[in-house]
Formats: C-alpha cells, sequence, structure tokens
C-alpha cells in the first residue's frame, strides 16, 4: 500500500548532536515537505523539493538542512541539535495539490 | 501572499450533533484549491475534504461537507452526526494553482471537541 513514513517517531538527544529525520514515501510523489509544528499547534513550512536533487528554503527559517537524492526519500539534517528545535516534525509529499502526511517525528533535545 | 485564517480556536460539539468549523482565506488569484486536515491527539494528519475554486459546488464526503463562498473568501466544514472520532485538530488550506508552487498555505487550526 502507498504511503508517508517516517522514522524515528520519536526521538530524545543531548544538546549538540547530530541527527537526521528520515522521510520515505512510496507513492512516486514528485514533491516532499517539511513542516515544523508548534506546541500551539500551527504548521511552519521549513523545506520543499519540486524532484530529484531539488531543494528550497520554507517560510520558517531553520538551521536543517535537507538533500533529495532519490525520489522516495527526502532527509532532514540538524548538524547540531540545540533545545530550540525541540518541536514536532512532519514530512508530506504531493503529486499536485494535495498533500499527503506522514505520522511525524517528535524530537526533544535536552 | 495568501492568508488563511481560522477565527475559532476550540469547538466544542455534543455527540450526533452538527458543527460547523469557519476558515476565511486572502487571495488576489481566481483558480485555487481549498482543504480541510483532521489531526487527531498523536497521530497523522490527513486530508479530510478538498474544494476546487473554480467549481461552484460544495463538496462532500459522507458525513463531511463545505460551504465554500468564493466572493466572500469564505470555506467553512459541516460536520454532521458528529462522533468520538471526529475530536481532533482541524486545518484550513489554500493551494495556488498558478506558478510552479505547490506549498500549502495553513490556517492555525481548531481544536474541536466531541462531547459523549
Amino acid at each position: 500500500e502507498a504511503d508517508i513514513y517516517q522514522t524515528p517517531r520519536y526521538l530524545v538527544i543531548g544538546t549538540g548532536k547530530k541527527i537526521t529525520l528520515e522521510c520515505s514515501q512510496t507513492m512516486g510523489h514528485d514533491k516532499m515537505y517539511w513542516y515544523q509544528q508548534d506546541p500551539g499547534m500551527e504548521l511552519h513550512l521549513i523545506h520543499y523539493s519540486y524532484g530529484v536533487n531539488s531543494t528550497e528554503k520554507g517560510d520558517l527559517s531553520s538551521e536543517s538542512t535537507v538533500s533529495r537524492i532519490r525520489t522516495e526519500h527526502f532527509p532532514l539534517t540538524l548538524e547540531s541539535a540545540r533545545p530550540s528545535h525541540t518541536s514536532q516534525y512532519l514530512c508530506a509529499s504531493s503529486r499536485l495539490y494535495e498533500q499527503y502526511f506522514g505520522p511525524g517525528t517528535r524530537l526533544t533535545v535536552t | 501572499a495568501q492568508t488563511v485564517t481560522q477565527s475559532q480556536p476550540e469547538m466544542s460539539v455534543q455527540e450526533a450533533e452538527t458543527v460547523t468549523l469557519s476558515c476565511t482565506y486572502d487571495t488576489s488569484e481566481s483558480d485555487y484549491y481549498l482543504f480541510w486536515y483532521k489531526q487527531p491527539p498523536s497521530r497523522q494528519m490527513i486530508l479530510v475534504i478538498r474544494q476546487e475554486a473554480y467549481k461552484q459546488q460544495n463538496a462532500t464526503e459522507n458525513r463531511f461537507s463545505v460551504n465554500f463562498q468564493k466572493a466572500a473568501k469564505s470555506f467553512s466544514l459541516k460536520i454532521s452526526d458528529s462522533q468520538l472520532g471526529d475530536a481532533a485538530m482541524y486545518f484550513c488550506a489554500y493551494a495556488r494553482v498558478s506558478g510552479s508552487a505547490r506549498q500549502l498555505t495553513f490556517g492555525s487550526g481548531t481544536q474541536l471537541t466531541v462531547l459523549p
């Protein structure tokens, strides 16, 4: 069944560590997105990609980076985690206009 | 730039009753898509319903329907026969059709509580 996956679902990590949040989709969608969801539940677009080797920064400034080497894979990396990075991270993909979301990664940086 | 406003941070409804969630948006585009997404507690965000702006007929998906008023730039979601499983955060979202951008602009969400 076509779907979108995120791992890990929960991560607690110390300050200064490098982390990579994984996102994969099996729907063959060209477009993929990363959102940060704050405790007030608002969604902020931090990165997006229109296809392989295409990545753009979103509306919210983020210290994270992304890569898109394969259509199905869109990992997000934090080189040095800080407590301010504590948040829920949602990955999404789309073919046309509606986006399909993964289950999210809840990141806590201590 | 497009904006989406959900003026009701929280709503509650009695089980089996009907509730309407409000959404207004601002755009200079004539063609676009509108969506309602549902995010249950600690669960995945799922698409509830979509509306294409050039279609005058209001979209309906089972117990969920919209009231799309293009001139007023209003896009409300009606949930009929509310069930406990409808309790969630609901997000209204807008997508442009023109240009290459396909980002969604989300509202701030409405937390719906269903009372037994």
